[in-house]
């Protein structure tokens, strides 16, 4: 099976740098994904790792370690429209060999003045 | 942009009731996955489907059955609703190959009473 642990609640103030880690264990591994889910909306896609190593988006990176099944995203120059949930993800196998998204719990960011 | 539409923001449902929510994409995605969304719990994956006619469970498909018969609509369908299904019901889909991401509806909040 697959499973993820991230952190439920975060607190930055704007300006600041976070980061919001996830530790994944999972049956076959593809890759790791963020989204972000703001109250009220559907998620959206962030980022995706397959590879170790950081991925840059503009303020937003991500980071993958495979040998640690642990990845993060970290968030620079937090704007107050930064506050949402974050959500990690993990593509791999089911038991059927069929690649399956599954998410973590999420973690909700809220960024203060 | 791709656009996945769920057909109701809201439903009331009675205990019992059959219910039928949908989900159309207008990308020609093969890919498409039924979540559901609550507090403290992430999205849980229910039914997926890779292909017409096509349909795998999820990690929670109990209570629930899905049908596919054209490669735009994903329905999932709740034989005899029960109270605990009462939760965010979110769509998605992605296309088939590489490491696409998940577009989502804008879910449905559906309340069994």
């Amino acid at each position: 099976g697959q499973s993820l642990e991230q952190p439920s609640e975060v607190t930055a103030v704007e300006g600041a740098i976070v980061q919001i880690n996830c530790t994944y264990q999972t049956s076959g591994f593809y890759g790791l994904s963020w989204y972000q889910q703001h109250d009220g909306g559907a998620p959206t896609f962030l980022s995706y790792n397959a590879l170790d190593g950081l991925e840059e988006t503009g303020r937003f990176s991500s980071f993958l370690s495979r040998s640690d099944s642990y990845g993060y995203l970290l968030l620079q120059e937090l704007q107050m429209k930064d506050s949402a949930s974050y959500f990690c993800a993990v593509r791999g196998f089911d038991s059927g060999g069929y690649q399956k998204v599954t998410f973590g719990t999420g973690t909700k960011l809220q960024v203060i003045p | 942009d791709v656009k996945v539409t769920q057909s109701s923001r809201y439903l009331v449902k009675r205990t019992g009731e059959k219910v039928f929510l949908e989900c159309v994409q207008d990308m020609d995605h093969e890919n498409m996955f039924w979540y559901r969304q609550d507090p403290g719990l992430g999205l849980r994956l229910i039914y997926f489907s890779y292909d017409v006619k096509m349909k795998e469970k999820g990690d929670i498909p109990e209570g629930y059955s899905v049908s596919r018969e054209k490669k735009e609509r994903f329905s999932l369908i709740l034989e005899s609703a029960s109270t605990n299904q009462t939760s965010m019901y979110l769509c998605a889909s992605r296309e088939g190959t590489g490491n696409s991401p998940l577009h989502f509806g804008n879910g449905t909040r559906l309340t069994v009473t």
